[in-house]
């Protein structure tokens, strides 16, 4: 079946980059998806990638995507303590429904 | 609205009742999903509309669960007997395209406590 794993926690300095990591099993999966959800707050869709790219920017995200490995990376450049958030990895597979990961929780700290 | 809205944010009921839960999604949006999010987990699908009818229930976990969206808009997911394995925050989601393709839009949801 699908799944998708993500680390549970990352702590990091406020100023450097932060890398978010998932892995996925779907080998359908045709749209791959970073959400961000801050405390008490719903699910805001940050970017997504095509599974046909293997990278795309956008400000200060970055998301890279090794289709034969089946893993993809959220970096954040210069993160803020803003970014202090819950990063979910999501795949669409062959049925369209986004299937989504545990999270990783983003601490910044100053 | 501008936004999804999902009402209740907070139900607290007993185990055995039975609850509604309310979903008014983005206006023109025609797909409309449902998920649950458990403490520490991400969230996981229940059930997918798409106008009136679903287009896809196989996340619905028995036969307690039941949603409906009569009219293609505001949707409602129903739960009778609930036990304290429900307790969970519900989410709902809308998108505007007629083919699902994971650019949702999640309203704050409705935290459900059994008791």
């Amino acid at each position: 079946g699908e799944d998708v794993e993500q680390s549970l926690f990352l702590s990091v300095r406020e100023g450097d980059s932060s890398v978010i990591n998932c892995t996925y099993t779907d080998s359908s999966s045709t749209y791959l998806y970073w959400y961000k959800q801050e405390p008490g707050a719903g699910l805001q869709l940050l970017t997504y990638i095509f599974s046909n790219m293997d990278m795309k920017q956008d400000q200060r995200l970055t998301v890279l995507l090794n289709k034969k490995d089946k893993h993809l990376s959220l970096r954040i450049a210069d993160t803020q303590t803003g970014d202090s958030a819950i990063y979910f990895c999501a795949e669409t597979g062959g049925s369209y429904i986004p299937t989504f990961g545990r999270g990783t929780s983003l601490i910044v700290h100053p | 609205g501008a936004g999804v809205s999902q009402t209740p944010s907070n139900k607290v009921t007993e185990k055995g009742k039975y609850v509604e839960l309310r979903c008014d999604p983005i206006s023109g949006h025609t797909a409309l999903y449902w998920y649950r999010q458990s403490l520490g987990q991400g969230p996981e699908f229940l059930i997918y509309f798409q106008g009136t009818g679903a287009a896809d229930d196989s996340g619905l976990p028995n036969d307690r669960f039941f949603a409906v969206r009569p009219e293609g808009s505001v949707s409602t997911l129903k739960i009778q007997r609930t036990e304290r394995g429900d307790s969970a925050v519900y989410l709902c989601a809308s998108s505007g395209g007629t083919r699902p393709t994971g650019e949702l839009f999640f309203g704050e949801g409705s935290r459900l406590t059994v008791l």
